[in-house]
């Protein structure tokens, strides 16, 4: 079975300042890893994914994550925080036929003016 | 480009009723895969369908049921409704399987 979990359900950054957010996956199968943003009252937006090959990824808005095997993580980074960056986010995991996958509970990100 | 849509946006039920939710799929996608989201929880996945058949389930009742159409807009029927049933309910398409794209969600409270 596979499951992520995030590290810090909020976080909290000021304008300009780096942005991380932490996902740690469990797989047994080679895993195809996702971030997605959700904001109020909206559904998820896919802000990048890594499936094979280049184990940095870029996403939209500025975001990157690196996929690391050796520590099954997959953290979310992005250097300059924006205001509108703030809003939910969430780690997912699935696998090549990607017809069971599995979310994380999701990070809040906060940012200050 | 129409990208996904659900409906109806809310919806109030009371516990024992059954309750029906669409989703149209994004043009040219073949797969749609539907989540539960509880307040303040990550999404978790109720079932997927491909090409009008079932193809994979996580962990949900039987009375949670769907149906793919053939032009692979989707339903979701949820029987016997229980209080815990109340969450945002989001429909996903997709062509590949991989990239899946969300639509805004039925939001469903059980009284």
């Amino acid at each position: 079975a596979q499951s992520v979990t995030q590290l810090g359900s909020h976080v909290s950054v000021s304008e300009g300042a780096l942005v991380l957010l932490r996902c740690n996956y469990s797989s047994s199968v080679p895993p195809y890893l996702f971030w997605y943003v959700q904001y109020p009252n909206q559904g998820l937006q896919l802000l990048l994914k890594y499936t094979t090959g280049a184990t940095l990824v870029k996403g939209i808005n500025g975001f990157e994550a690196e996929f690391k095997k050796s520590e099954t993580s997959f953290h979310l980074t992005k250097p300059s925080a924006h205001m509108s960056d703030a809003a939910e986010y969430f780690c997912a995991v699935s696998s090549y036929n990607n017809n069971d996958m599995r979310f994380g509970a999701g990070t809040r990100l906060t940012v200050k003016p | 480009e129409t990208g996904v849509t659900q409906s109806p946006t809310h919806l109030i039920k009371t516990r024992g009723q059954q309750v029906t939710l669409r989703c149209s799929s994004q043009s040219g996608h073949n797969t749609v895969s539907w989540y539960q989201q509880a307040l303040g929880q990550g999404p978790q996945f109720i079932f997927q369908y491909y090409r009008e058949e079932e193809n994979g389930r996580g962990n949900f009742p039987p009375r949670f049921s769907g149906l793919q159409f053939p032009n692979y807009s989707s339903e979701l029927n949820v029987n016997a409704l229980e209080l815990d049933d109340s969450a945002l309910y989001l429909c996903a398409s997709s062509y590949d399987k991989v990239e899946q794209y969300f639509g805004p969600g039925t939001r469903l409270t059980v009284t």
